[in-house]
């Protein structure tokens, strides 16, 4: 059973507008949310994470929001570009809740066309 | 620099071999993990490991085994039987229990 989804598994924005990518959370212990950005053949780095206690983390060119209510968050990249075409993974830890390891999405592929 | 080294980049297994992939960092990270990643399914939990000589099973356990006998080196065993052990792996670290994990570059791992 999926406890983190991301139901989009592409998405193709235009260079210079708005990404809007999506994650939907079934496990309400959960409480740290993070983005991780892929390339292929690469490990994944670290976007932006956000904590329970906020519903908004803003740095640079990526923002993230978090509904706790609808068990939903998304990150923003505003403006894209084409370095930025790459496999986003959504992630979520019950932090609070002892040790739990990182429950990942499938990811969503982004292509930033220029 | 620090980070976290894996390897061999590519690794190729025979039918009924074992092959044993690398991961050593120099974070002075105390937890370590593995991961799987198949096409359209996002990263799996294989094993990991909070404290030298301790590690517990992720979800797709089966197949494989680890140890952790340094702080520093998180070796992973893709046995036999592990029917189908195409993949990329991927061998993190983190300082804490939910902190950002720091990734390696991953190991591809194919069937002859």
């Amino acid at each position: 059973d999926q406890q983190v989804k991301q139901n989009s598994p592409s998405l193709s924005v235009q260079e210079g507008r708005i990404s809007i990518l999506n994650c939907d959370y079934t496990n309400s212990m959960f409480d740290y949310f993070l983005w991780y950005k892929k390339y292929p053949a690469e490990g994944p780095t670290f976007l932006i994470s956000i904590s329970s206690i906020k519903d908004k983390n803003e740095d640079g060119r990526f923002t993230v929001f978090l509904n706790k209510s609808a068990k939903h968050l998304s990150l923003h990249i505003v403006p894209s570009q084409p370095g930025d075409s790459a496999v986003y993974f959504c992630a979520a830890s019950a932090w609070n809740s002892g040790n739990t390891p990182l429950v990942f999405g499938k990811g969503t592929r982004l292509s930033v066309i220029a | 620099d620090g980070g976290i080294t894996q390897s061999p980049k590519y690794l190729f297994r025979k039918e009924g071999q074992n092959v044993t992939l690398s991961c050593e960092q120099n974070l002075n990270h105390d937890a370590m993990y593995w991961y799987r990643q198949d096409p359209g399914q996002g990263l799996r939990l294989i094993y990991y490991s909070q404290i030298v000589n301790d590690f517990q099973k992720g979800d797709i356990a089966e197949g494989y085994s680890v140890s952790r006998e340094k702080k520093e080196s998180f070796p992973l065993t893709v046995t036999s039987a592990q029917k189908n052990p195409t993949a990329f792996y991927l061998c993190a670290s983190t300082v804490g229990q939910a902190e950002k994990l720091f990734f390696g570059s991953g190991t591809q791992l194919s069937v002859l």
